[in-house]
């Protein structure tokens, strides 16, 4: 079976830039989350879907990022303007339900770098 | 806010040595789990413990769940230049359903 299939694995794009990070979750999983991990900050979440619909988008740093999740299978991650600092490692996790010990699967990540 | 502190925050031991990485959070959780993360990847799951106390097996690995459900630790006996990579706890907060990660430990282990 296919996992998590994010896209693209690296961009390298200068500030002011918009940035679309894109991800597709394992098929049946319901529950989506966006992370960022830095050397700084270590992993952190940014927001988390669950059946498409945005459940918490606290970790969400500033108005700059946006989150959508048109359908079960795809969702993006934008930042605009994009700014150095938010260079990064993105990752996109999916979960088969809510059910709070089932485990994440994790995609590969979008390394990010900002000009 | 939920924090968990894992330590150390780097180790570089030889093959065949024993090690323990501890994992320790002021807050309770539902449950706790343990990711492994290797370079250019994503954290890949390990094992989810549940109930306070509870051990776990996973061949060398051994994972334990505090009493209170506020920390855990994973030892590793043996180890093998194959163990090599980031370690990541991370507790499930029991009424949001979020996974809180922890610091991170990085272990190297030398041939």
């Amino acid at each position: 079976d296919a996992g998590v299939i994010q896209s693209p694995r690296h961009e390298v794009t200068e500030m002011g830039q918009e940035v679309t990070l894109r991800c597709k979750p394992i098929s049946g999983h319901n529950s989506l989350f966006w992370y960022r991990q830095t050397m700084m900050r270590g992993l952190e979440l940014l927001i988390y879907f669950n059946n498409n619909v945005p459940i918490d988008d606290s970790g969400m740093p500033e108005d700059r990022f946006s989150a959508k999740m048109p359908n079960a299978s795809f969702s993006t991650l934008k930042i605009q303007p994009s700014e150095p600092r938010d260079s990064a490692v993105y990752f996109c996790a999916s979960r088969y339900s809510q059910v709070s010990n089932q485990p994440q699967h994790f995609g590969d990540g979008t390394r990010l770098s900002i000009l | 806010t939920q924090l968990l502190e894992q330590s150390p925050q780097f180790l570089s031991i030889q093959e065949g040595e024993n090690l323990t990485v501890y994992c320790n959070s002021s807050s309770v959780f539902s449950s706790l789990q343990w990711y492994r993360q290797e370079p250019g990847e994503g954290p890949v799951l390990l094992v989810t413990v549940v109930t306070g106390g509870e051990v776990k097996k996973l061949k060398r690995l051994t994972f334990q769940f505090g009493d209170a459900r506020k920390d855990s630790s994973l030892h590793i006996t043996a180890a093998q230049p194959g163990d090599t990579g980031l370690y990541l706890c991370a507790g499930v907060d029991s009424g949001t359903y979020k996974y809180i990660f922890g610091t991170g430990t990085r272990l190297k282990v030398l041939a």
